[in-house]
């Protein structure tokens, strides 16, 4: 079974901070994405990551890809509220099939 | 022009009945699958179909059973519903069953009293 673990769990920081999630798997993955998911929805896909060290930008969010497609990465630049959600890593694996990562809980007071 | 929409949005229900929740995408999606999201907020996938077909059955018991009646609805029916059965379900498509770029529904939250 793969497993991806998230770290740290909750993550609650004041507006203008910087942060980083971190996705961790002693697993290979064919390509991770991150997703977030607001309360009462469904995750929404934020970016697929393919390459092995592949960084990718998305206004504020930086995400990264391991050199060893085992880990990724979230940093967020000068974090707003509207940043709060829960995000979540998942790797495609040899079963093709998304295995989802424990979840970061993020909360960005203002 | 939702995308991927599920019904009910809420469903509560006691233990012993049977229930359904319906799903319908209009993306034009090969591929669709059922998830239960756990009180710790942790997903993971039940079934998988790709053009009405079952790809993916994961170790799911054999009281929840799924029906793809075409390619744009995949239903979930529960029988004898059990406490541990409480949790949000989502549906999701994605254009191939490859697993990339999946769109998530908004979740259905059941409830077993």
């Amino acid at each position: 079974t793969q497993l991806l673990e998230q770290s740290p769990q909750f993550l609650s920081i004041q507006e203008g901070e910087n942060l980083t999630v971190y996705c961790n798997s002693s697993s290979v993955f064919s390509s991770l994405q991150w997703y977030r998911q607001e309360p009462g929805e469904g995750p929404v896909l934020l970016v697929t990551v393919v390459t092995g060290g592949e960084v990718k930008k998305l206004k504020r969010l930086t995400f990264q890809f391991g050199d060893a497609r085992k880990d990724s990465s979230l940093h967020i630049t000068a974090a707003q509220p509207g940043d709060t959600g829960l995000y979540l890593c998942a790797g495609i694996g040899s079963a093709r099939q998304l295995t989802f990562g424990s979840g970061t809980q993020l909360t960005v007071l203002p | 022009d939702t995308a991927v929409s599920q019904t009910p949005k809420y469903l509560v229900t006691q233990m012993g009945n049977d229930k359904s929740i319906k799903c319908e995408q209009n993306l034009g999606h090969d591929t669709m699958y059922w998830y239960k999201q756990d009180s710790k907020k942790f997903l993971k996938i039940m079934f998988s179909y790709n053009n009405k077909e079952l790809i993916i059955n994961e170790t799911v018991p054999n009281r929840f059973s799924p029906k793809s009646p075409d390619k744009a609805h995949l239903n979930l029916h529960i029988n004898s519903l059990e406490l541990g059965d409480s949790a949000v379900y989502f549906c999701a498509s994605s254009p191939s069953d490859r697993g990339t770029e999946q769109y998530f529904g908004p979740g259905t939250r059941l409830t077993v009293t």
